[in-house]
């Protein structure tokens, strides 16, 4: 069975600081990877995926994450954080053959001015 | 092209009541899934619509129904509700093909309260 594991329910970092919230999944198949933002009072918005192509992923506003089959680690990084970019971050896996998925506990970024 | 529309965007009930929540799915896409998010928590998958049929269901009772109309919005409903059942509810659309990955988009969601 698929699930992922967020290390950290709450990160903070300073204006400009390196970003990284850490992800971990189990997987008997070849995972499909993925990662969400959810802005308050807001739904679900994709960053970016993992589909078993190039295993640095490219995402929008700036994130990317790397996928590494030995580590079983999908972490996401952003080189510079913005005031923007406070919200919470869910980690997902594809779960069954009808493409559910199965989210993370979630990992909320502060930014700090 | 219209994303994908939940109503409405909250919702008070009481304890052994039953709602429905409404969904309609993006443009070109024929398949719905439900998530449920508690407060705190990553979402759960409830099930997934597709051609007006369950497709799938997650670990919720069978209290929890649903139904996909041939236009592919979907409705979620919920009877004897219980106080845990208060959360956000997440809708999702996608155009299910064959042998492709289908990419879920997702709406804003519903919350609900349970008194």
């Amino acid at each position: 069975a698929q699930s992922v594991t967020q290390l950290g329910s709450h990160v903070s970092v300073s204006e400009g600081a390196l970003v990284l919230l850490r992800c971990n999944y189990s997987s008997s198949v070849p995972p499909y990877l993925f990662w969400y933002v959810q802005y308050p009072n807001q739904g679900l918005q994709l960053l970016l995926k993992y589909t078993s192509a190039a295993t640095l992923v490219k995402g929008i506003n700036g994130f990317e994450a790397e996928f590494k089959k030995s580590e079983t680690s999908f972490h996401l990084t952003k080189p510079s954080a913005h005031m923007s970019d406070a919200a919470e971050y869910f980690c997902a896996v594809r779960g069954g053959s009808q493409g559910n998925l199965i989210f993370g506990k979630g990992t909320k970024l502060s930014v700090k001015p | 092209e219209t994303g994908v529309t939940q109503s409405p965007t909250h919702l008070i009930k009481t304890r052994g009541q039953q709602v429905t929540l409404r969904c309609s799915s993006q443009s070109g896409h024929n398949t719905v899934s439900w998530y449920q998010q508690a407060l705190g928590q990553g979402p759960q998958f409830i099930f997934q619509y597709y051609r007006e049929e369950e497709n799938g269901r997650g670990n919720f009772p069978p209290r929890f129904s649903g139904l996909q109309f041939p236009n592919y919005s979907s409705e979620l409903n919920v009877n004897a509700l219980e106080l845990d059942d208060s959360a956000l509810y997440l809708c999702a659309s996608s155009a299910r093909q064959q042998g492709a990955y289908n990419e879920q988009f997702f709406g804003p969601g519903t919350r609900l309260t349970v008194l």
